[in-house]
């Protein structure tokens, strides 16, 4: 199947820093890429759409100043926390459809830990 | 209405059992259909489609149920490696894609 990399695996930062999650695919052009979040024993909640040259969509209740997403390339979609806060602590995961656009491959995951 | 709806479990179920998960999702234009699977604080990986005339991948079954707008995973003889939560994800079209909540797998020795 497809790949997906994801980079960094695990974030421990201060309260008030950015961080900044890089979402690659490695063999196949991504025009869409999608970000979540999932806190422990719940299930993935998408935050935005990423599409390629133009503006991410946002799902309802996500601040789009503050989780900055930019998808400059066809095969590069970054997420960045600005001024991390403790409640922003989670699983962050993206994902790219295939190049048939069916199916959804997964990046392994960033987990953000907030102090 | 959730778009899809799936019990959490938790399943527990003796090594060599079959279990079987059923999801059940609202919108009847619904296009495409999987079972992913997550391991704990990792990400979720493709386990199979699902085709309306059913399909088997070894200890794996996935059927699709359009009239009644369910899915179902069979596994048998389970191992405690398919130990895991499961996800179904339904395609609505384009870029809609919807999860379930997941469903808890234990195999117990």
């Amino acid at each position: 199947g497809a790949v997906v990399s994801q980079h960094p695996s695990w974030v421990i930062c201060k309260s008030g820093t950015s961080v900044k999650i890089e979402c690659r695919s490695l063999d196949f052009q991504a025009t869409t890429m999608f970000w979540y979040r999932q806190f422990p024993k719940q299930s993935l909640m998408l935050m935005a759409t990423s599409n390629e040259g133009s503006k991410a969509t946002y799902e309802q209740g996500v601040e789009k100043d503050k989780f900055l997403i930019n998808h400059a390339s066809l095969t590069l979609s970054t997420l960045t926390v600005t001024s991390a806060h403790p409640e922003d602590s989670s699983f962050y995961i993206c994902s790219a459809r295939d190049i048939r656009g069916e199916k959804l491959f997964f990046g392994s995951g960033t987990q953000l830990s907030v102090l | 209405r959730k778009e899809v709806e799936q019990d959490p479990g938790p399943f527990n179920v003796p090594e060599g059992a079959t279990v079987a998960f059923n999801c059940t999702y609202s919108n009847s234009a619904s296009q495409s259909f999987f079972w992913y699977r997550q391991d704990c604080r990792k990400e979720p990986k493709l386990l199979m489609s699902v085709y309306s005339s059913g399909n088997e991948d070894g200890r794996f079954t996935a059927q699709l149920n359009r009239a009644s707008q369910y899915i179902s995973l069979l596994i048998r003889d389970s191992k405690l490696s398919d130990s895991a939560t499961y996800l179904c994800v339904v395609n609505r079209s384009g870029n809609q894609f919807y999860f379930g909540t997941g469903t808890s797998l234990t195999v117990i020795p």
